[in-house]
């Protein structure tokens, strides 16, 4: 267990809504990103933070925000919620950055509706 | 950006055989890492294994960074095993598409 939570672990939202995923670590590791994964797409970056108030953007960042404003918390949120943004959201961590392991946390499941 | 491909798609052994995963990927890279996802959805960081061999029990891997490929082995198969095996490469770790393996007793 990398001490990693997720929350929530499910979410059943509306087209249009915002919403805020929230990913916590207790290990004080610097480097935090957020993935999604869809069927036949693997998981994709969205976007990822190397320190507070710290981020930059993925492969897949429109409509998405992040904010980091202490080391154990890493915000995601979509603006505004699209059917297209149904997918299972991870929370990795990585102690000094890419060049180093990347532990995950257990997911979080959004169905826009 | 750089293209990361797994092989084979899907793989159905039964428990106890020797299976080799294979991925390749289009540029240099200093990083490789595997990954198994078990069928609860979990993501297991099994090896960071950017060149050489390392081993962990029945599983191990080896990068050749120089020929752009890593292998994950793993020996005498357990139920245990089944899932989905991702490798990721590159600065901003890509993904690919994975390896689904079934282990049936």
């Amino acid at each position: 267990d990398a001490g990693i939570t997720q929350s929530p672990r499910h979410k059943v939202t509306e087209t249009g809504t915002p919403v805020t995923l929230r990913c916590h670590q207790t290990e004080n590791h610097r480097y935090m990103y957020w993935y999604r994964q869809d069927p036949g797409h693997g998981l994709r970056l969205i976007h990822y933070s190397y320190g507070v108030k710290d981020t930059d953007k993925g492969e897949v960042s429109d409509g998405y925000s992040v904010s980091r404003s202490k080391t154990e918390d890493f915000l995601l949120t979509l603006e505004s919620a699209t059917s297209s943004q149904t997918s299972v959201y991870f929370c990795a961590i990585s102690l000094s950055g890419p060049n180093s392991p990347l532990h995950f946390g257990n997911g979080t499941r959004l169905t826009v509706t | 950006g750089i293209q990361v491909e797994q092989s084979p798609p899907d793989l159905i052994l039964q428990e106890g055989a020797n299976s080799t995963l294979r991925c390749n990927f289009s540029d240099s890279v200093n990083n490789l890492q595997w990954f198994h996802q078990n069928p609860w959805g979990q993501l297991i960081n099994l090896f960071y294994i950017p060149s050489g061999t390392k081993q962990n029990g029945r599983l191990s891997a080896t990068t050749v960074a120089t020929e752009r490929y890593s292998l994950l082995y793993i020996s005498s198969s357990q139920t245990t095993d089944s899932g989905v095996y991702f490798c990721a490469v590159a600065q901003k770790l890509v993904f690919g598409q994975g390896t689904r393996l079934t282990i049936n007793p």
